[in-house]
């Protein structure tokens, strides 16, 4: 199984700050990744697919790069509706896994 | 509008059997994968199999094979997540989501199913 290890685990945040994420495959998935955003006591919502594709309704201030076994998901200027937890995905090979998570919390 | 909408939450005693289900609309359903994923409590995602309903073609997660049955019925467009014999830890929060036209990755998700197993 490809492991999906994502870093920070948490990170405190204020609105209009830059926020990274990283998620880091243990084999090379080349560009088959994607991001969702989880709000509590919701299901996941899928943000950016093949790494850096925006999913349709998704804002210009979420973005995603990366290939191989790096990736990253950067909001450039954090809103209040975008404290949640972020999950990278890896759509290379089944079984498909999960990062463990990078909760998103306000400073 | 594309949308899954998925049974209400159960309480079973361990031991027990249970079928949970996702209803799609708004699109073929038989066209589409739908997987499952599970959501301990406090905890990620896991992934545990997906099923082509056109054909019946189910994959699973080695994690979860034997532990669980992955079936549709493309005449109500339904997939199903069953267990013939319930744990304490199988408590989660159980999605469905309609994978991608082209590879593995989901959108949309339904709202989630609570199990609550408990003597």
């Amino acid at each position: 199984d490809i492991q999906m290890t994502q870093s920070p685990s948490s990170v405190s945040a204020s609105v209009g700050d830059r926020v990274t994420i990283t998620c880091r495959a243990s084999q090379d998935i080349s560009t088959w990744l994607a991001w969702y955003q989880q709000k509590p006591g919701t299901a996941p919502k899928l943000l950016i697919y093949a790494a850096s594709s925006l999913q349709s309704g998704v804002p210009s201030r979420y973005s995603g790069s990366g290939s191989g076994t790096d990736f990253t998901l950067t909001i450039s200027s954090l809103q209040p509706e975008d404290f949640a937890t972020y999950y990278c995905q890896q759509a290379n090979s089944l079984p498909l896994t999960f990062g463990g998570g990078t909760k998103v919390e306000i400073k | 509008e594309v949308q899954l909408v998925q049974s209400g939450a159960e309480v079973k005693k361990p031991g027990e059997s249970l079928k949970i289900s996702c209803k799609g609309s708004g699109y073929s359903f038989t066209n589409y994968w739908i997987g499952w994923v599970r959501q301990m409590p406090g905890k990620g995602l896991e992934w545990m199999g997906i099923i082509y309903p056109g054909d019946s073609d189910t994959r699973y997660s080695p994690s979860f094979q034997g532990q669980v049955t992955i079936s549709a019925d493309k005449s109500i467009s339904t997939a199903y997540l069953q267990w013939s014999s319930l744990k304490a830890s199988d408590t989660a929060m159980y999605y469905c989501a309609r994978r991608s036209a082209t590879t593995e990755w989901f959108d949309p998700w339904g709202q989630g199913t609570l199990v609550t197993v408990s003597s």
